[in-house]
Parts: structure tokens; sequence; C-alpha cells
């Protein structure tokens, strides 16, 4: 069984831009959620979705967007980048996010992004 | 609001060496969840253990033991007898009523031969 499949591995972008990194969830896996993890702030939660609606935000600008499609892959958006956005996205999915109770989350290797 | 403190930002022991994790977390719910990932250097987390608030049998899988105590809100993770592959970045985890999972800052473990 494969699992959680980020792309690209590495990305490098200029302050301004924007860029978009893409998650493909283990096979049979209807959750996603993605998180960014820096040396200062470590992992933080960005958002979670589910059956291609967003069920949970993080503390994120609007910069910050994603969506998932229905074959449950998603994507996450970051747009006017800036030098604070260089960091580690990692994307993980599950079964399903059962409200009051706390699936195993698989995580991808991750997007390393470097804005410059 | 929830926060997990990983106090131990670095760790270094010897093989064969036993080494506790510590990890104290805060939250207001009654109902929550605790988490354990070990990060290796290829990135990905993988996940170890899944505390409810409700269980506090401690546990014990291999190598690896989990001692969950309400009363000082602690969640340690033990390695008995490391090996070089335990090498990585612990992380404790937090799951409350916000549907957030949050995370501690990490210890960095390394297991020198």
């Amino acid at each position: 069984k494969a699992g959680v499949t980020q792309t690209p591995r590495y990305l490098i972008k200029t302050r301004g831009q924007q860029v978009t990194l893409s998650c493909s969830p283990i096979s049979g896996h209807r959750s996603v959620s993605w998180y960014q993890q820096t040396p200062g702030q470590g992992l933080q939660f960005l958002f979670e979705y589910f059956s291609e609606t967003q069920r949970n935000k993080g503390n994120f600008p609007g910069r910050f967007s994603g969506r998932q499609f229905s074959n449950s892959r998603s994507e996450m958006n970051v747009s006017t980048l800036e030098l604070g956005d260089s960091a580690l996205y990692l994307c993980a999915s599950s079964l399903t996010p059962n409200r009051g109770s706390a699936e195993k989350l698989f995580f991808g290797s991750g997007t390393q992004l470097s804005v410059l | 609001a929830q926060k997990v403190t990983q106090a131990q930002t670095e760790i270094s022991v010897v093989e064969k060496e036993d080494v506790t994790l510590d990890c104290v977390y805060e939250t207001r719910d009654t109902t929550y969840y605790l988490f354990w990932y070990k990060q290796p250097p290829s990135g990905e987390l993988v996940f170890l253990i899944r505390r409810n608030s409700f269980d506090e049998q401690n546990e014990i899988s291999g190598r690896y033991s989990w001692n969950f105590q309400k009363s000082t809100s602690s969640f340690n993770f033990t390695i008995t007898a490391s090996q070089v592959v335990d090498s990585a970045v612990y992380f404790c985890a937090l799951k409350g009523g916000s549907e957030k999972l949050v995370f501690g800052k990490g210890t960095k473990l390394t297991v020198n031969p």
C-alpha cells in the first residue's frame, strides 16, 4: 500500500510569488490535513479537509489556502510568499475525521519550501 | 488554550542506555487524546502511540513504554536499551475539543554507537 505522497519534494521561490503543493493520501483515506514545520515555531496545524470540505483551520493568514478533490487528493496554495513562509510543509491522511475521537495520522515526507 | 511542552530540546545517549522523553500538556477539555510521533531524518512523522484521557493504563510495546499520569498532566515515553536506529526527533501531541492537533516542539534524540 503506497504511503502519503507529496510533490514536489523541494521548491525554491522568491518573495511575492505563489506556490501550490500537492498531496496524495493513502488509498481509502478521505481526510487530509496540512502542517507547517519551522525551527522556530515547530509543527503548526494549517487546515484539514474531508469530502472536499474544509473541516478545520489553524491560525494562518488568508494567503494560505487549500482544497480537496473528489479523489481525496489535496493541494495547498500560498500566495504572495514571504521569507517567513520558508518551511517544511507536511501532509497527513487518515481514514475519517471522527468527531470526538482521534484517528492515527499517516504523514508524507513533506515539501521543503525555500523563499528567497 | 491547549499546550504541549517538551522541556528536553536534545538528548544524547550511548547505545543500550535507557532514555525517557518528557511531555507535559495543558488543556481544559475533559476528553482529549495524547500522541507520540517519531520523525526520522527522512522527514515523515511516524505514529507511535495514542492514549485517550480516560485510559491511564500504562503500556509497554517491545522496547517502548509510556507513562500517562493525569494528576501531573504528563505523558512520558521511555525507550529501553536504545539503538542507533532510534535516533530521531520525537513529538508529543494533544487533540482536544478544538479537534486541532497541537504538537510540542519536539525532542531530538541521538543514540551514539
